[in-house]
């Protein structure tokens, strides 16, 4: 069974750091593996794809890498902002039926002014 | 576009009172899928469609229904409710393929005391 785990669960950072948030998984048999954002009380919003056979993606401030020997991914946030304040989860396609997604539990972000 | 539309936001059960949870997708979606979300605590596949017609259960089925009569709409039934089904519950979406992103709604707020 796919597991995903996200560390650390909650960061907190000054304005302007660069950080990196982790996730791992013990199946490297992935399609792909998304990084999402959650605000508070709502719903998630997807920040970045990456395809099983990709290293990383970048979007503006945002890059993610993938090494599925390794079962690892990371997301880079640079110069971060407090808007960047938010949940990030990471979640991982599998090959079944369903293609089903499997979530890790999180990081919660805060950046302080 | 609207995107995934999730209804009701909010909601408020009696034990053992049952409710639908209703989601709808504009953006001709085949894949569907039901997750529920704990605090502190990464999102739980409830039940998934693949389209019209077909479902099949998740990690975490019991005490729910689906039925998927058209690839717009993905109801999610829960027939008796418990304190244990209190929770935030999200309908997504995706397209057929490998690069298919995924999509949520905004997410449903459940109470059952």
């Amino acid at each position: 069974k796919q597991e995903v785990t996200q560390i650390p669960a909650a960061l907190s950072v000054p304005e302007g750091e660069n950080l990196v948030l982790n996730c791992s998984f013990t199946d490297s048999a992935i399609y792909n593996l998304q990084w999402f954002r959650q605000d508070p009380g709502k719903g998630l919003t997807s920040l970045l794809l990456i395809q099983s056979s990709q290293r990383e993606q970048t979007s503006g401030r945002l890059n993610a890498s993938l090494d599925k020997s390794s079962g690892r991914s990371t997301l880079y946030i640079a110069a971060s902002q407090p808007g960047d304040s938010a949940t990030y989860l990471c979640a991982v396609r599998v090959y079944n039926a369903g293609n089903m997604l499997t979530f890790g539990g999180g990081t919660r972000l805060m950046v302080k002014p | 576009n609207a995107g995934v539309t999730q209804t009701p936001k909010f909601r408020i059960l009696k034990i053992g009172q049952s409710m639908t949870l209703q989601c709808t997708q504009d953006m001709n979606h085949n894949y569907m899928y039901w997750y529920r979300q704990d605090p502190g605590m990464g999102l739980k596949l409830i039940y998934y469609s693949v389209g019209a017609g077909i479902t099949d259960k998740g990690e975490v089925p019991n005490g729910y229904n689906v039925s998927r009569s058209t690839t717009e709409d993905f109801p999610l039934r829960l027939e008796l409710a418990a304190p244990s089904q209190t929770s935030v519950y999200f309908c997504a979406s995706r397209s057929t393929g490998e690069s298919g992103k995924l999509f949520f709604g905004s997410g449903t707020q459940l109470s059952v005391l």
